[in-house]
């Protein structure tokens, strides 16, 4: 059972916008930066947002973050074949001593 | 360039003690906080700790603690992560990474049966 949230699933056909979300709590989203990551098959994860809405070098902006409360977000606009992989969320969280929660991951699928 | 190299994985009985590390290279070591992360077959990504730029400030997954035990060597820009008496439970790819996600290893398999 994962701390953050995540729909197991999402789909998009190439060129349409997919919306990624993520839900927590106040003592995490609601306080901390949420990061998110993809994760292509067999591959180590790859770092595509950070600080709910920055976007590392490299990453296409057609990737967009966004948080709002407890929950995040994020877009990828004009969806590409090459973006299927899957999706995670992090934030901290100071429950307890404190910890780094994780979502359960989102699958993209590009059909 | 910016790596991060994991290794000590394989096939460990259960019951036994594991010993994984992580080889950085490309940055000033010292002087950052790093992430144990394991991802299970099949699942999803699991924190399991993260260790300050001195050692000191240690941080474990409640479930995870007691059993496991991470270290550096700053001398030698390594990472270790001690486990000791696997489960079968344990069995998933252990990830390093930097305290705020940027940079990953590849990532070190481990096997308990």
């Amino acid at each position: 059972q994962s701390v953050l949230t995540q729909s197991p699933s999402a789909s998009g056909t190439p060129g349409q916008t997919v919306t990624i979300s993520c839900s927590g709590s106040s003592s995490n989203i609601g306080s901390h930066y949420v990061y998110w990551f993809q994760q292509v098959a067999g591959s180590a994860p790859r770092l595509v947002m950070f600080r709910n809405r920055q976007r590392p070098s490299g990453v296409p902006d057609r990737f967009s973050g966004s948080k709002t409360g407890t929950s995040a977000s994020l877009v990828i606009s004009a969806v590409r074949p090459e973006d299927e992989a899957d999706y995670f969320c992090v934030a901290w969280d100071n429950t307890l001593t404190g910890l780094w929660a994780f979502g359960g991951g989102t699958k993209l699928t590009v059909v | 360039e910016v790596l991060l190299v994991e290794s000590g994985g394989g096939l460990v009985k259960p019951g036994g003690p594991l010993r994984l590390s992580c080889v950085a290279s490309g940055f000033n070591f010292s002087e950052y906080t790093f992430n144990w992360v394991r991802q299970r077959p099949g699942k999803g990504l699991e924190w399991v700790a993260s260790i300050g730029p001195r050692g000191r400030s240690l941080d474990y997954a409640e479930a995870l603690r007691g059993r496991f035990v991470v270290s550096r060597d700053n001398l030698k820009n390594t990472l270790f992560l001690n486990v000791s008496e696997v489960m079968t439970d344990d069995t998933a790819v252990y990830f390093c990474a930097t305290e705020v996600w940027d940079f990953w290893g590849r990532g070190t398999l481990v096997t308990v049966s």
